[in-house]
């Protein structure tokens, strides 16, 4: 099976500093990836996207940049607040499934 | 929760009970989806279904069945096959290959 996994399981930032949230996914063949933000006891949100055909991508507060060669996504927010804390998890798609990491579990400090 | 709802928000079963969750969407997808999440686990696969009145098992299907009558909907039985149902549920829907937009989950607990 597929394997998507975060370096770092916790991750603790002073409210406006800048957080990085690392992804590591096993499969090449990839060609689409998403980061997701997820609520104790909600469902996952879309934070943004990205194809293989690019290597960053920004949002509002938020860029993705993803490294082909050594398999590598990261998700950067931008001066973070107290409601940017939550579970962030990154997905790959491969033909028509999705695989997901573990997920890193982002506290922010006031 | 873009347009997915899944009922109940929490559901509790007895040993030997089966129990069907439920997922409806008004997004228009074709594709519907259902994931498991266990705590320190990535959302693993069940079912998923591109169409209507087709499915095709996922990573982790057995002890569980779906069905898909109609586009807007994909149920989940989890059967008394199924040995460790504890989780927390999420029925997902998507279109093409752009992202997947996630319903609030359903948590099942095994009394």
């Amino acid at each position: 099976g597929e394997s998507v996994g975060l370096h770092l399981p916790t991750l603790s930032v002073q409210e406006g500093d800048n957080s990085i949230i690392n992804c590591a996914y096993s499969n090449s063949a990839s060609d689409y990836f998403i980061w997701y933000k997820q609520e104790s006891g909600k469902g996952p949100q879309f934070i943004i996207d990205i194809r293989s055909n690019m290597d960053k991508r920004q949002g509002q507060r938020v860029t993705v940049l993803l490294n082909k060669t050594v398999k590598h996504l990261s998700l950067q927010i931008a001066a973070t607040q107290p409601g940017d804390s939550a579970v962030y998890f990154c997905a790959e798609r491969n033909g028509n499934q999705f695989y997901f990491g573990t997920g890193t579990s982002l506290t922010v400090i006031p | 929760d873009g347009g997915i709802t899944q009922s109940p928000k929490y559901l509790f079963r007895k040993e030997g009970q089966n129990v069907t969750l439920s997922c409806e969407q008004n997004l228009n997808h074709d594709a519907m989806y259902w994931y498991r999440q266990d705590p320190g686990q990535g959302l693993r696969l069940i079912y998923y279904s591109q169409i209507v009145n087709d499915f095709q098992k996922g990573d982790i299907a057995e002890g569980y069945s779906v069905s898909r009558e109609k586009k807007e909907s994909f149920p989940l039985t989890v059967t008394s096959a199924q040995k460790n149902p504890t989780a927390f549920y999420l029925c997902a829907a998507g279109q093409g290959v752009g992202e997947q937009f996630f319903g609030p989950g359903t948590r099942l607990t095994v009394l």
